[in-house]
């Protein structure tokens, strides 16, 4: 199975850019890499998702190394409502058509 | 505007007493998802549908069914609520099977099991 590797959490201040790795060593060529947040009290949402090439939206970047073995999800400047649970996510085996959660990095930003 | 909508936004029910939850989507999306997240724990996927297509999670409880009647709803009926089953329910749609799409999610239904 396909799995990722984040720290627990992470801490920054506020206004400054955040980069949030994540390794994925087991991931087969054709898997997206998926980014999600979970604010308190709330659904996960949507990030951003890419499968070889950098990927930016206006919420973040993601940059995925060369091998596709890990990635990061930057964010150009933090804001506390920023402040999350940082999901990287890939289908649990080659090809599956599910995406299922490891525990994500608990982000804090500090004013 | 709401997009994936869950009801109630809490749940309040007995231990043994079948519950129901709720999930509508306006998004006409081929695939609904239910996923159970325990305190301090990452979402778990207990089944999805594809269409009317069933796909249950090999580790779901039996205590645990879904109905999709139409593309716009689905339920999640458990029907013997346990202790360990107090949690936030969420759903979750996608255009197409996720492992290319993304993930759009409701706002979750807490239940609580008394």
């Amino acid at each position: 199975d396909a799995k990722t590797t984040q720290p627990n959490s992470m801490e920054s201040n506020e206004e400054e850019p955040v980069h949030l790795p994540c390794n994925h060593s087991t991931i087969s060529g054709t898997d997206y890499i998926h980014w999600y947040r979970q604010l308190p009290s709330q659904g996960p949402e949507y990030v951003i998702h890419g499968l070889t090439s950098n990927v930016n939206n206006r919420m973040a970047s993601l940059a995925i190394a060369e091998d596709r073995k890990s990635s990061t999800l930057i964010l150009h400047r933090a804001t506390l409502r920023d402040a999350a649970v940082y999901y990287c996510i890939l289908p649990p085996s080659p090809g599956a058509q599910k995406l299922v959660f490891g525990q994500g990095t608990r982000l804090t930003i500090n004013p | 505007d709401a997009m994936v909508i869950q009801n109630p936004r809490y749940q309040v029910t007995q231990f043994g007493k079948p519950v129901t939850l709720s999930c509508s989507q306006t998004l006409n999306h081929n695939v609904m998802y239910w996923y159970q997240q325990k305190s301090s724990q990452a979402p778990k996927l207990l089944f999805h549908y594809y269409d009317k297509d069933f796909n249950n999670e090999a580790d779901t409880p039996d205590n645990f069914q879904s109905r999709r009647p139409n593309t716009s709803f689905c339920f999640l009926d458990i029907r013997s609520p346990g202790l360990g089953d107090a949690a936030m329910y969420l759903c979750a749609t996608s255009r197409d099977r996720a492992g290319y799409e993304k993930l759009f999610f409701g706002s979750g239904t807490q239940l609580s099991v008394l």
